[in-house]
């Protein structure tokens, strides 16, 4: 298994306040996503990085921001959550372009 | 971007019986992804393909080019199949995803 993880694994929280969650890696891949996966939509790309420093918004970008300061952590900050920003997350890494994605675990988040 | 549609959106099988799913797209890719993703969550890759077929156990995909379409096949179905199978394809920006294919194979 690729080594990526997320923590937190679950998180509750209010509306308005701010939230980050964390991407690690072990693999030095190059490339990390973000994605949400709600019912009746799928998996959504939040924002990616193509390198340290090197990040790109989504199809579902606002509301999430990203920082990318080493090439192991990859981190979404919810600046003041949403109950729309209800959801699981997942982050995901590849090592070049049209590789294989490997997906961390997932963090469910509820906003209240 | 790409639109990608998967069929059907639920399957029950029984054991044993052959199984087919569905995934077409609009736009022409690099490459095309099958995943699954188990009731507890995790998301595992189970292909990559950009041409013609890969087969690992008793799972095969296959990709047709031309037709922009692509099918997961399961031989000799088990209720350990049983779990969400997504498509998605490289788009400019990360993948786009299919809604998935919830499949239950009964015993």
């Amino acid at each position: 298994d690729a080594g990526i993880t997320q923590s937190p694994r679950h998180k509750v929280t209010e509306t308005g306040t701010p939230v980050t969650l964390r991407c690690h890696q072990t693999e030095n891949h190059r490339y990390m996503y973000w994605y949400r996966q709600d019912p009746g939509h799928g998996l959504r790309l939040i924002h990616y990085s193509y390198g340290v420093k090197d990040t790109d918004k989504g199809e579902v970008s606002d509301g999430y921001s990203v920082s990318r300061s080493k090439t192991e952590d990859f981190l979404l900050t919810l600046e003041s959550a949403t109950s729309s920003q209800t959801s699981v997350y997942f982050c995901a890494i590849q090592k070049g372009g049209a590789e294989t994605q490997y997906f961390g675990p997932g963090t469910r988040l509820l906003v209240l | 971007k790409n639109e990608v549609e998967q069929s059907p959106q639920n399957l029950t099988a029984q054991e044993g019986e052959f199984i087919t799913i569905n995934c077409s797209y609009s736009v022409g890719i690099s490459a095309l992804h099958w995943l699954q993703q188990h009731p507890g969550g995790g998301i595992v890759s189970l292909f990559m393909l950009s041409s013609g077929k890969k087969k690992h156990g008793r799972l095969i995909a296959t990709i047709n080019i031309q037709e922009k379409h692509s099918s997961l096949h399961i031989t000799a179905s088990h209720p350990r199949d049983s779990a969400v199978y997504i498509c998605a394809v490289d788009d400019t920006d990360g993948l786009t995803f299919g809604k998935g294919t919830h499949l239950i194979i009964q015993p």
